[in-house]
């Protein structure tokens, strides 16, 4: 069965700090690799995702992730964070099946 | 132009009373999502729908029951509401949505629902 694993349940960063959320997932064949934001009191946004191809992948924001396939791990990172990306981050992975899985997320939070 | 939307945005009911929430995708999309997301924002599959079809139904009670009167809504009755049904339930939508499909998914905001 598939699954996620996101490392980090909780960071508090600075603003300007750079940041990398870890996500491993566990799935044998191809997979389809997203990252997910949840602002406070939003819905989830995409904010990237990985299919084939360059296994680095930019998105809004400034964010970026890169898809390692000998680890199984598809880490976010972003080179200098600002208050406004305080949020919960999900990672999520589609195998070969209907589902996508998601990680139980990171929540950011960013001092000013 | 909200492009997948749910009502109500928040619901407070009694324990035994039975509830439903609606959700309208307006991209076209072929598949609809529901997802429960629990107070510690763990986010968990309910059901998937495609082309009306049901194609997930994780083990969640029968008391959910979901309804896809066409590809672009897909609505969820609750009855006998319990304690633990307390969470924000999103909906979301994608194109394909079959095995292997490369899409992402478009959620809507969410029905906080709170049960007393």
């Amino acid at each position: 069965a598939q699954s996620v694993s996101q490392h980090n349940h909780h960071v508090i960063l600075s603003e300007a700090a750079s940041l990398e959320l870890g996500c491993n997932y566990s799935y044998g064949g191809t997979v389809n690799l997203f990252w997910y934001v949840q602002y406070p009191g939003q819905h989830l946004q995409l904010l990237l995702k990985y299919f084939s191809g360059d296994p680095l992948v930019k998105g809004i924001k400034g964010f970026e992730a890169e898809f390692i396939k000998s680890k199984f791990s598809f880490n976010l990172r972003k080179p200098s964070v600002q208050w406004s990306d305080t949020a919960e981050y999900f990672c999520a992975v589609r195998g070969g099946g209907f589902k996508t899985i998601f990680g139980a997320g990171t929540r950011l939070f960013v001092k000013a | 132009d909200t492009a997948v939307s749910q009502t109500p945005k928040y619901l407070v009911t009694q324990m035994g009373n039975d509830k439903s929430i609606k959700c309208e995708q307006n991209l076209g999309h072929d598949t609809m999502y529901w997802y429960k997301q629990d107070s510690k924002k763990f986010l968990k599959i309910m059901f998937s729908y495609n082309n009306k079809e049901l194609i997930i139904n994780e083990t969640v009670p029968n008391r959910f029951s979901p309804k896809s009167p066409d590809k672009a809504h897909l609505n969820l009755h609750i009855n006998s509401l319990e304690l633990g049904d307390s969470a924000v339930y999103f909906c979301a939508s994608s194109q394909g949505g079959l095995a292997g499909d490369p899409y992402e998914q478009y959620f809507g905001p969410g029905t906080r629902l709170t049960v007393t």
